[in-house]
């Protein structure tokens, strides 16, 4: 089983500030990694997916890179609908998710 | 644009069988190379990936469900579902529906999610 690690868990920001979310995989995933967010409540939203590519409509400020086994997700300026967990997951094998990173606003 | 739409019993016993369908709407369960997935979360916890079907019918489970686990597909009504035998409390979560796409990582669109709990 391929184990993706986040980090931090949790990431006190405030609005206009860059966020920058890391997940690590346990061995390499190739480029084979998507980011969510989820909100309460709520189911996630795809975000990033092939590490890199932003999925239809969701905004410019997102971005992510990476791979092989180390990822980072980017949010160039927080909007305050961006407070949010967030979760990257990898294919290979079967699909597993990290454990989740929150954004909350500090 | 495709929407799905988890139904199903929001209690059920121990020991028992959860059982859960997901209806597709918006376009064909049979088109495209499109797999569909089952996905639980638990409150407050992580996403845990628990199999997916393919519209030729093949499978694929998690290996920590893989012996309590069922999906099918049953086309004429666009739905897919899910049964989950000998259920404890440990099985209490949001269950999601997720359509995937052969040979791609990512799960899009998500079914809104359906709690079922594990309770006498």
């Amino acid at each position: 089983e391929i184990v993706l690690t986040q980090s931090p868990a949790t990431l006190s920001l405030s609005p206009g500030e860059r966020a920058t979310l890391s997940c690590r995989a346990s061995q390499s995933v190739s480029s084979y990694l998507a980011w969510y967010q989820q909100k309460p409540g709520q189911a996630p939203r795809l975000l990033i997916y092939d590490a890199s590519n932003r999925a239809t409509g969701i905004p410019a400020r997102f971005s992510g890179s990476g791979s092989g086994t180390d990822f980072t997700l980017t949010i160039s300026s927080l909007e305050p609908e961006d407070f949010a967990v967030y979760y990257c997951q990898q294919r290979s094998n079967w699909p597993t998710f990290g454990p989740g990173t929150k954004v909350d606003i500090k | 644009q495709v929407q799905l739409q988890e139904s199903g019993p929001g209690l059920v016993k121990p020991s028992q069988t959860l059982s859960l369908t997901c209806t597709v709407s918006g376009g064909s369960i049979s088109s495209g190379s499109y797999y569909w997935s089952w996905i639980r979360q638990p409150a407050g916890k992580g996403l845990e990936w628990i199999g997916r079907i393919y519209t030729s019918g093949s499978t694929n489970y998690n290996p920590s469900l893989k012996s309590r686990v069922t999906i099918s597909v049953d086309t004429s009504k666009n739905q897919f579902s899910l049964k989950l035998s000998s259920v404890t409390a440990a099985d209490t979560a949001v269950y999601y529906c997720a359509r995937g796409i052969t040979g791609t990582t990512e799960f899009d669109p998500w079914g809104q999610g359906t709690l079922v709990t594990v309770s006498s």
